[in-house]
């Protein structure tokens, strides 16, 4: 199995463009979960999916979109970006019944 | 919301001395779990507690969850350079089904 797999590692984008992270998981997880982790904190929440073509808000949703078409991707989507959304973005995924949540490498994004 | 207040922000020590780290929740938590993030890596689970009062161990590392459920430790003895990184607990939320994560305390150890 990959477990939790990202995409970019690495982006640096202008203010105003708009993007799409990538995120998928090979385990048939039910739950899957976007965070922003900035320097010194911890992992804020910014969407969710409790399973296919259901998501929901967290903390921080803002300025980014998700959807859900299928159990294994969850992708987050960047409207118009901007400098405050310079951030390391990790994507998680977990069974319905479990709160372990297994992590991907992270995609570190930079606006300017 | 749901808050998780974790301290201290960072914790430099010597290697060999011990090091805790402290979780703490305004309202009763249904379980709580500890992650550990190398850095430059992804946080990786470490441990759940779920029930009052319970202790686990695993090697060097000490895992306490309250009598009140509000409050956690995780305590490693005689640190090693391996165990450098940020710790964090996550507290999990029954009814909103899902976590929200402490701000972390970053361990240096210095051999």
């Amino acid at each position: 199995n990959a477990g939790v797999t990202q995409t970019p590692k690495f982006q640096v984008l202008k203010t105003g463009q708009s993007m799409t992270l990538q995120c998928a998981q090979d385990m048939n997880h039910e739950y899957m979960s976007w965070y922003r982790q900035d320097p010194g904190m911890g992992l804020r929440l910014i969407h969710y999916s409790v399973g296919a073509g259901i998501t929901d808000q967290g903390e921080v949703p803002n300025g980014y979109n998700v959807s859900r078409s299928t159990t294994e991707d969850f992708p987050l989507r960047l409207l118009s970006a901007a400098p405050s959304q310079t951030s390391v973005y990790f994507c998680a995924s977990r069974y319905q019944g479990s709160s372990e949540q297994y992590f991907g490498p992270g995609t570190r994004l930079t606006v300017t | 919301g749901q808050q998780v207040m974790q301290i201290p922000q960072y914790q430099h020590v010597q290697e060999g001395e011990d090091f805790t780290t402290y979780c703490n929740s305004s309202t009763t938590l249904s379980n709580i779990q500890w992650y550990k993030q190398r850095p430059g890596g992804h946080p990786v689970f470490l441990i759940q507690l779920v029930k009052s009062g319970e202790v686990k161990k695993q090697k060097r590392l000490t895992f306490q969850f309250g009598e009140a459920k509000k409050n956690s430790s995780l305590h490693i003895t005689a640190t090693q350079t391996t165990d450098v990184g940020t710790y964090f607990c996550a507290a999990y939320s029954t009814n909103a089904g899902k976590s929200t994560f402490g701000d972390g305390t970053t361990l240096t150890v210095k051999p």
